[in-house]
């Protein structure tokens, strides 16, 4: 079983900070990893991909990728209300698979102003 | 980006009804689909793997006969759930992958929340 695990949290955080949020994986083949954000009620939201180990900045988002750790991270700069969110960690599967993504169970995210 | 519609966005039916799920990617062709479901405070579980012009790939749990996956052409595939009961109330998701673009990244439609009475 490839497995994708992420702390549920809650995570609060005040307007303004930096949120931290982590994922590890077990399959240590993945070469494709997502950071998507889904607000209730709603589908997934595509914020990040990153494919090769180190940061990788768009705008207030940051993922960190080390592949030797199997850990892949997601930072987010002058955090809004806005943001709060669940953020899902996924993985992407082999050709075997299809390229499926494989998410993990989701860091709920809560800004406070 | 790319855009993939779902349909109908939210349905309830009666026990024992079949109720069919439309993914279509609007600008772009995709010749793998996914299917997702997501019960409450849970991830999204993958249910099946769709592919144009060949049979779907369930995942290990999900039956094939109740969970009809149809995918015939490089932009449509349908999700038909047959006799529904009140268990399968869950929110559906579908995914596609742009097979002229980033291949890596999967564009999710909206949604379907299904609601079995």
């Amino acid at each position: 079983q490839k497995e994708v695990e992420q702390n549920s949290g809650p995570l609060s955080v005040p307007e303004g900070a930096i949120a931290s949020l982590n994922c590890t994986y077990s399959d240590r083949g993945s070469q494709s990893f997502f950071w998507y954000r889904q607000y209730s009620g709603k589908s997934p939201e595509l914020i990040m991909s990153i494919y090769s180990n180190g940061d990788k900045e768009d705008g207030r988002f940051t993922a960190q990728l080390n592949k030797a750790s199997q850990y892949v991270s997601l930072l987010i700069r002058d955090s809004q209300p806005s943001d709060s969110a669940t953020y899902l960690c996924a993985v992407m599967g082999s050709s075997n698979s299809g390229y499926a993504l494989n998410f993990g169970k989701g860091t709920s995210l809560l800004v406070t102003p | 980006g790319a855009v993939v519609s779902q349909h109908p966005s939210w349905v309830i039916c009666k026990s024992g009804t079949s109720v069919k799920i439309e993914c279509r990617s609007l600008d772009f062709q995709a010749t793998t689909m996914f299917w997702y479901r997501q019960f409450p405070k849970q991830s999204l579980m993958l249910m099946a793997t769709s592919n144009e012009g060949s049979k779907a790939t369930y995942e290990q749990g999900v039956e094939k006969d109740k969970f009809l996956i149809n995918h015939a052409s490089l932009t449509l595939s349908t999700l038909t759930v047959t006799s529904a009961h009140p268990e399968d109330s869950s929110f559906y998701i579908c995914s596609a992958r742009d097979l002229g673009g980033v291949v890596n990244i999967q564009y999710f439609g909206a949604g379907t929340r299904l609601s079995v009475l």
